[in-house]
């Protein structure tokens, strides 16, 4: 059973243009919704993160958007640019453990 | 450079074989992970420690023994490697068990 389900699976964008990734979630006990970037060869970095007591959180061209009723939470990179290619995770984790649940990933390729 | 770092990047063997990761955290922290990441990129947590005591282990074989020598080094023990055992290896580290997680570079693990 996949906790946190992660679409579209990979998304091209035009330089310039905004990538959006949405995660949608089934438990309620989560607390903590990091999303990660991964370049090839590399191990995950952490980007940008957010607390279910905050709609959205936004740090630079990278925007949390986060829906605590439906369960869903989102991705949005502005201004998309090259440099931006790599694959995105998001994930979520109880605060009690410290696990993290990672979506599936989402490969993004920005054209110049 | 502080990092979470592991040894080797690449690892080749043949199935049947017995073999050893290793990973250092100079951050500081308390609390050391390994992540596995499959073909499809998909990443699952398999163990965590915390001040050398284990916390999370996750359905993994126990063909996989990780050893926590002290809180900055957790290495990961595979006996008789099996095909499936073949992706890639993170280790990765947070302060204390509820907060941000720091990846290692991966070690590739090629079993043939």
């Amino acid at each position: 059973q996949q906790q946190v389900k992660q679409s579209p699976q990979s998304l091209i964008v035009q330089k310039g243009g905004i990538s959006i990734i949405n995660c949608a979630y089934e438990n309620t006990a989560f607390d903590y919704f990091p999303w990660y970037q991964q370049f090839p060869g590399k191990g995950p970095a952490l980007l940008i993160a957010i607390r279910p007591d905050v709609s959205e959180k936004k740090e630079g061209r990278f925007t949390i958007s986060f829906n605590k009723s439906a369960k869903q939470f989102s991705l949005h990179i502005m201004d998309s640019q090259p440099g931006d290619s790599a694959t995105y995770f998001c994930a979520a984790n109880k605060a009690a453990g410290n696990k993290l649940t990672f979506g599936g990933g989402t490969r993004v390729l920005v054209k110049p | 450079d502080t990092a979470v770092s592991q040894t080797p990047k690449y690892l080749v063997t043949q199935m049947g074989n017995d073999k050893s990761i290793k990973c250092e955290q100079n951050l500081g922290h308390d609390t050391m992970y390994w992540y596995k990441q499959d073909s499809k990129k998909f990443l699952k947590i398999m163990f965590s420690y915390n001040n050398k005591e284990l916390i999370i282990n996750e359905t993994v074989p126990n063909r996989f023994s990780p050893k926590s020598p002290d809180k900055a080094h957790l290495n990961l023990h595979i006996n008789s490697l099996e095909l499936g055992d073949s992706a890639v290896y993170f280790c990765a580290s947070s302060l204390s068990m509820n907060n941000e997680q720091f990846f290692g570079p991966g070690t590739r693990l090629t079993v043939l």
